[in-house]
């Protein structure tokens, strides 16, 4: 089945471990991009990337890093995890320019730092 | 800056129908989103606008006026399958082109 794949969907981590998240789609969307959603703020943008090899920041990237080796693949790297990264993770693609701008999203990757 | 308001919760009876309000300021605008979102899962697209007027799918309906910043989600013929968190957002047109930025959502409860 068409889609986005995230792993883990779980992870209980202690403070100051490095952590990735990993991301895969296999619909050849040209962008991809990392929220993070905490209760009463909704989703906030970490990082995006319109194109393999290219990336940005959104709302939130403090502590959190990605790449875009390939069109498939989006991990989001927490260096140092913190308690304040205590969140649930959303991957989500695009078909990129000249569409209505739908976002897929994956099913998500709760996160707990200790 | 980006700004996005939408009531925290809503509730509402089976049959019935609801409108859930949306407005915004941001710097610029080039479309408005619905998504929903079920408890413990992933947002689903539900609604696109980018001009002024209605749009209608099915039950749903999305409704834009952009010189007043105000969107609303209407949802008819209300079924419990329905109570989930339906969300607003607004693309940032700076930057990436398909920045999507959020608001907090609306928590809808379907009652019989």
């Amino acid at each position: 089945i068409a889609g986005i794949t995230q792993a883990p969907t779980s992870q209980i981590l202690a403070a100051g471990r490095r952590m990735t998240l990993r991301c895969t789609q296999d619909m050849r969307h040209n962008a991809m991009y990392w929220y993070r959603q905490d209760l009463g703020l909704g989703l906030r943008l970490i990082h995006y990337s319109n194109t393999a090899g290219t990336t940005g920041k959104g709302e939130v990237p403090d502590g959190y890093s990605v790449s875009r080796a390939n069109t498939d693949d989006f991990p989001l790297t927490l260096a140092s995890a913190v308690p304040s990264q205590t969140s649930v993770y959303f991957c989500a693609s695009s078909v990129g320019q000249g569409n209505t701008g739908e976002l897929f999203f994956g099913e998500g990757s709760r996160l707990t730092v200790l | 800056g980006q700004n996005i308001d939408q009531p925290t919760e809503m509730t509402a009876t089976e049959g019935a129908i609801v409108q859930i309000n949306c407005t915004y300021q941001t710097s610029g605008f080039n479309g408005l989103f619905w998504y929903q979102q079920h408890a413990g899962e992933a947002p689903t697209f539900l609604s696109y606008n980018v001009l002024d007027g209605l749009e209608e799918k099915g039950r749903f309906s999305s409704f834009l006026s952009r010189s007043k910043g105000y969107s609303y989600l209407l949802l008819k013929e209300l079924q419990m399958k329905d109570s989930a968190s339906y969300l607003c957002a607004v693309r940032d047109p700076t930057g990436g082109y398909n920045k999507l930025i959020f608001g907090a959502g609306t928590r809808l409860a379907v009652h019989p």
